[in-house]
C-alpha cells in the first residue's frame, strides 16, 4: 500500500513568489492534516480536512495560506505571496476516521529567499 | 501554549547503550504517540500509548505514561546507528477532535 505522498520534496523561491505544495494521502483515509515545522521550532498543526471539507484550520497563520481538497483527495496548500518566515518542512498526514495513528508524507521542505 | 515539550532537547550516546527520552505535556490527553523523523525523512510513527495504559513495549521500544505528573518517556534499549533521528512526542485530547499536538523534538545522535 502507498503511503502519504507529497511533491515537490523540496521548493527553493523568492519571498513575494507563490508555491503549491500537494499532498496525496492514502487511499479511503478520509482524514487529511498539513502541519508545518519552522527550524528549530516544534511541528506545528495548521488545518483539518474531513474529506473536502475543512474541519479545523485554525493552526493557518494568516491569509496568504489557502489549503483545498477538492473531491477530497489530495490537498494542495498554497501560500502567496510567499515571505522568509514561511520558510520551514510542511508535513502531510492522513487517517482513517477515528483513528488515532496518522501518517505521515516525507513533508516539503520550502525555503524563501 | 506548547503542549509537548521533550527533554532533552539533544542526546549523543554509544551504540549499544540505551537512550532515555521524556515528554511532558500540559493538559489533559487521550493518547500519547511517539514519531520519529530522520534527517531529511518524513515522520514515522513508533508507537501510541493510552490514557489509560502505564507503560507499553514494541521491540527495544519501551515507553511509560505518568498522568498524574503528565509526562511520557520513551526508552530505546541497545542503541544501533540506524536509531539516530530526531523523536518527537504528540498528544491528542477529546476536546480537540482528530487534531494532535507535538513537542519541539529531541535529537538522538548514536556514536559509532
Amino acid at each position: 500500500e502507498a503511503g502519504v505522498t507529497q511533491f515537490p520534496s523540496h521548493s527553493v523561491i523568492e519571498k513575494g513568489q507563490t508555491v503549491t505544495l500537494r499532498c496525496d494521502p492514502i487511499s479511503g483515509h478520509d482524514n487529511l492534516y498539513w502541519y508545518r515545522r519552522v527550524m528549530g521550532k516544534e511541528i506545528k498543526f495548521l488545518l483539518h480536512f474531513v474529506k473536502e471539507s475543512k474541519q479545523d484550520e485554525s493552526g493557518m497563520p494568516n491569509n496568504r495560506f489557502l489549503a483545498e481538497r477538492t473531491g477530497g483527495t489530495y490537498s494542495t496548500l498554497k501560500v502567496q505571496p510567499a515571505e522568509l518566515e514561511d520558510s520551514g518542512v510542511y508535513f502531510c498526514a492522513s487517517s482513517q476516521v477515528g483513528a488515532k495513528t496518522q501518517y505521515f508524507g516525507p513533508g516539503t521542505r520550502l525555503l524563501v529567499l | 501554549s506548547q503542549q509537548g515539550e521533550e527533554d532533552p532537547q539533544a542526546l549523543s550516546i554509544q551504540e549499544g547503550e540505551n537512550a532515555t527520552m521524556n515528554c511532558s505535556y500540559k493538559t489533559s490527553i487521550n493518547n500519547l504517540q511517539w514519531y520519529r523523523q530522520n534527517s531529511g525523512r518524513g515522520l514515522v510513527h513508533l508507537i501510541l500509548i493510552r490514557s489509560n495504559e502505564r507503560e507499553k513495549h514494541s521491540g527495544r521500544l519501551r515507553v511509560t505514561l505518568d498522568t498524574s505528573k503528565k509526562s511520557s518517556s520513551l526508552l530505546i534499549t541497545a542503541s544501533r546507528a540506524a536509531d539516530t533521528a530526531s523523536y518527537f512526542c504528540a498528544t491528542d485530547a477529546w476536546n480537540r477532535d482528530d487534531k494532535i499536538i507535538f513537542g519541539k523534538g529531541t535529537r538522538l545522535h548514536i556514536l559509532p
